[in-house]
């Protein structure tokens, strides 16, 4: 079966270090986002792309950054951990079509310490 | 202002019972989604009912259905006969489609409703 797949579930890190948040999916869609979810704000999109080599900034973009260099894959990464980037990351994939969902990973917990 | 307005934090419901779960949305685009998503305590995401800004119907998916009033620009869901697992966070979502016809396929969550059911 087909899945989107997020790696580490749980990390800890320290504030100033780079952090890279892993996200693989099987569904072969061009289009992958990256969120975060946080109590009283729902989920905000952080990037976005629509194929191989195409990122897009989203709503809460400062201070990450993605790479698309295949189909599968959009590693999110922190450049510099900061505690406000403390946070629950989800990566969702889906087709370029208007009516289909979005399909989720299981979330990242981040803690920066 | 928010694109999607989700009014309730938390509401409880008696097992059984029916329940509406409010979602109102702005937009200045002709065509548009609307999407359900439930997330559990287990924290994963479970898309529940899509309904298109071109339906005629209301969209309907097992218990859950999907209040449509366009000219409100309302998207409430409402979940019949209530059960202990329908326990969750529920969020609205929207995804716009510009006129120009230019891809855009992110969604735009509200900030959710936490549903407690009452055995």
């Amino acid at each position: 079966d087909a899945e989107i797949t997020q790696s580490p579930r749980h990390k800890i890190t320290e504030t100033g270090r780079q952090v890279t948040l892993a996200c693989h999916q099987t569904w072969n869609h061009n289009n992958m986002f990256w969120y975060r979810q946080d109590l009283g704000h729902g989920l905000r999109l952080i990037h976005y792309s629509y194929g191989v080599q195409d990122t897009n900034k989203g709503e809460v973009s400062d201070g990450y950054s993605v790479s698309r260099s295949n189909t599968e894959d959009l590693p999110l990464t922190l450049e510099s951990a900061a505690s406000s980037q403390t946070s629950v990351y989800f990566c969702a994939s889906s087709e370029s079509s208007s009516n289909t969902e979005a399909f989720f990973g299981q979330g990242t917990r981040l803690t920066v310490v | 202002a928010q694109k999607i307005t989700q009014t309730q934090p938390g509401m409880f419901v008696q097992e059984k019972e029916a329940v509406t779960l409010d979602c109102t949305y702005d937009t200045s685009d002709p065509s548009y989604g609307l999407f359900w998503y439930k997330q559990p305590s287990s924290g994963e995401m479970i898309f529940l009912i899509y309904q298109g800004s071109y339906d005629q119907q209301n969209a309907t998916e097992g218990r859950y259905s999907l209040n449509f009033q366009k000219a409100r620009k309302s998207a409430n869901l409402v979940i019949s006969a209530s059960q202990l697992g329908d326990s969750a966070m529920y969020f609205c979502a929207m995804r716009e489609l510009p006129y120009s016809g230019a891809g855009s396929y992110q969604l735009t969550f509200g900030k959710g409703t936490k549903l407690s059911v009452i055995p």
